[in-house]
């Protein structure tokens, strides 16, 4: 069974720094792209960042690009999103979720982000 | 940078057929997929590669897409349908985006 699990989240102060973490089971992570997207309270979908199999690629929104970095150890079936000088915009559930067939096949439960002084 | 465009919300009656749109520039072009997600869950994917259903999800959920239109459709719409849609867009040359997500509610 595919199971994603974030972990990682809390509160922080604007400015701050959050490593997310996701782990991986059921599949072979190694052979996969993933992606981050989030959902501030309310509000739908947005994408943040995908990363590929080998980790030779990555891609930002615009709107986190320069602060957050997406990595993934494949050897620990685990993968990051590093997250620096957060605003309160940032505040919002953060999804990790596997790609395949142009699409998000498989997500985690989320972990909140809140960013608040 | 590219937009997908939904309806904020749609009405349908149990058993009956309820359809979403996605507008996007020709996105007929690209593959599009929907999410379902119901309060306080993730999201799950019931339509990728604009007509394929995953292992699970039922034949009531179809879909299409054509020109600058995909369509989810749910025939017999049952209560438990009542969720929030998305749509997402993906080609080579497009960055990943969402639509704004549409409110179906079965009354």
């Amino acid at each position: 069974e595919v199971q994603l699990v974030e972990s990682g989240g809390g509160l922080v102060q604007p400015g701050g720094s959050l490593r997310l973490s996701c782990a991986a089971s059921g599949f072979t992570f190694s052979s996969y792209w993933m992606h981050w997207v989030r959902q501030a309270p309310g509000k739908g979908l947005v994408w943040v960042s995908r990363i590929s199999s080998d980790e030779s690629s990555t891609n930002y929104a615009d709107s986190v690009k320069g602060r957050f970095t997406i990595s993934r150890d494949n050897a620990k079936n685990t993968l990051y999103l590093q997250m620096n000088s957060l605003r309160a915009e940032d505040t919002a559930v953060y999804y990790c979720a596997r790609r395949d067939q142009s699409s998000l096949d498989y997500w985690g439960q989320g972990t909140l982000v809140t960013v608040s002084s | 940078s590219y937009e997908l465009t939904q309806p904020p919300s749609v009405s349908v009656s149990p058993g009956q057929t309820a359809s979403i749109t996605c507008s996007g520039d020709k996105l007929g072009d690209k593959f599009a997929c929907w999410y379902q997600q119901k309060p306080g869950q993730s999201p799950v994917l019931v339509i990728y590669r604009d007509t394929k259903r995953p292992s699970g999800i039922p034949e009531r959920f179809s879909g299409s897409n054509s020109g600058n239109t995909a369509t989810l459709t749910i025939s017999g719409t049952q209560v438990m349908d009542e969720a929030d849609y998305y749509c997402q867009a993906w080609d080579s040359s497009t960055a990943w985006v969402f639509g704004g997500g549409t409110k179906l509610t079965v009354l």
